[in-house]
């Protein structure tokens, strides 16, 4: 079975654009996270995706951040107007279930943004 | 505890050297404690959920404890190899979707 992907792998674009990162979870998991790490920082919770619930987006940095997930599918994070803050990987993962069930959470291989 | 601290941040010991880490968190508002490894250029992969105060997990040379009274989580490599060398993330889940990660403990195991 497959894992999570993402795409792009990388991407470098410059301040000012939107850009578009995609995730495709596990298949039959219900729970999608988005997380981000710059540069010497731990990794940051972003936005949370359960079932048909009304997402999680407490850890969305500004307005210029949005997330959507279709179903128990795909989900992409947009970045609209990137700034060189902006940069760092983008890592999603899903599990099947909430994690405060004690369920396992399956990251995949990221999404490296370079935002000159 | 506010927040969840790692320690050490990094760590350079011999192979067949045993080391252990250390993660502490909030003791209030405990869901779970998850341990993760993360080689470069690899996505983070889970070593251990744990729910339970007392909980203690292994997995192969590497095992976990857990004490959500005090806040406290170690994670124990017997007789390190090279190929253990990553960086072990743990994160502490203290709501339905609220999980807060520590910054790491960078280890390295040198042949």
């Amino acid at each position: 079975g497959a894992g999570v992907s993402q795409s792009p792998s990388n991407k470098v674009t410059e301040k000012g654009k939107d850009v578009e990162l995609r995730c495709d979870p596990i298949s039959g998991h219900t729970a999608l996270y988005w997380y981000r790490q710059r540069l010497g920082q731990g990794l940051e919770f972003l936005i949370y995706f359960q079932g048909n619930s009304a997402p999680d987006k407490s850890g969305l940095p500004s307005d210029r951040f949005s997330a959507e997930r279709t179903g128990e599918s795909v989900s992409t994070l947009t970045i609209q107007r990137t700034q060189q803050e902006d940069s760092a990987v983008y890592l999603c993962a899903s599990s099947f279930g909430g994690l405060a069930g004690g369920a396992e959470q399956f990251f995949g291989p990221g999404t490296r943004l370079t935002v000159l | 505890i506010l927040n969840v601290e790692q320690s050490p941040q990094s760590l350079h010991v011999q192979e067949g050297d045993s080391t252990n880490f250390t993660c502490s968190f909030p003791s209030s508002n405990f869901y779970a404690l998850h341990w993760y490894r993360w080689e470069t250029a690899k996505s983070p992969e889970a070593l251990f959920v744990m729910t339970l105060n007392g909980d203690e997990k292994k997995k192969g040379r590497i095992s976990a404890t857990l004490n959500t009274k005090e806040g406290y989580s170690y994670l124990y490599i017997k007789g390190s190899q090279p190929e253990d060398s990553a960086t072990y993330l743990c994160a502490h889940i203290s709501g339905y979707s609220t999980l807060t990660f520590g910054k790491g403990t960078m280890l390295l195991v040198s042949p």
